[in-house]
């Protein structure tokens, strides 16, 4: 089972360039989420859908757009990159049934912005 | 909003011996849910266990267990018999009740495991 699949795993890019982190899962979970793992910060929100065509803005949402066009796919864009956005981003889905249900996460993008 | 705090950047332990994980949050929710995820050097987030706020009996995983105290926000990790394996960086996480799904995280304790 594939379960939530981030690419790519590393990424650098420079200031001011574009990019879109992909995110595909295969669990027909209509709950997805993007958040940035910072040093000495845990994982924050960016942004978070729950189900196609449905999107709304986290903890920290400045920077990043993204869109939910699928069930599978939530991709993570960042229109002009800044070196404050150096950071790992993981991808997160879940089902809407049960409160209780965990969310699962990919295994991260790292990216560096120079 | 809630928040979550744990208070142990870091922590150590020998290999066989028990360690607690502290971690405490601030909600005005009757109805939510607490989880641990353990995140090793490969950065995977791994689910390690969960509690249910509505539930009094504390949750158990094998080695690992909690002492939830709703009254005192408190919720606990305890790692007994440690070993080598449970190195990593744990995370204390917090959800609101019914359609919230949104995950509030804590910082984070780096458990070492000594052997």
């Amino acid at each position: 089972n594939a379960g939530v699949t981030q690419t790519p795993e590393f990424q650098v890019l420079k200031t001011g360039q574009s990019m879109t982190l992909q995110c595909a899962q295969d669990m027909n979970h209509e709950y997805m989420s993007w958040y940035r793992q910072d040093p000495g910060m845990g994982l924050r929100l960016i942004h978070y859908s729950v189900g196609a065509g449905i999107t709304d803005q986290g903890e920290v949402p400045n920077g990043y757009n993204v869109s939910r066009s699928t069930t599978e796919d939530f991709p993570l864009r960042l229109l002009s990159a800044a070196p404050s956005q150096t950071s790992v981003y993981f991808c997160a889905s879940r089902t809407q049934g049960g409160s209780n249900q965990p969310q699962h996460f990919g295994d991260g993008t790292r990216l560096s912005i120079l | 909003a809630q928040t979550v705090t744990q208070s142990q950047p870091e922590m150590s332990v020998q290999e066989a011996e028990t360690v607690t994980l502290s971690c405490t949050y601030d909600t005005s929710e009757s109805d939510y849910y607490l989880f641990w995820y353990k995140q090793p050097p490969s950065r995977q987030m791994i689910l390690v266990i969960r509690q249910e706020a509505y539930k009094q009996q504390n949750a158990t995983e094998n080695r690992f267990s909690v002492n939830f105290q709703k009254a005192a926000k408190s919720f606990s990790l305890k790692i007994s018999d440690s070993q080598l394996g449970d190195a990593a960086m744990y995370f204390c996480a917090y959800k609101g009740g019914g359609s919230n799904y949104k995950l509030t995280f804590g910082k984070g304790t780096l458990l070492t495991v000594n052997p």
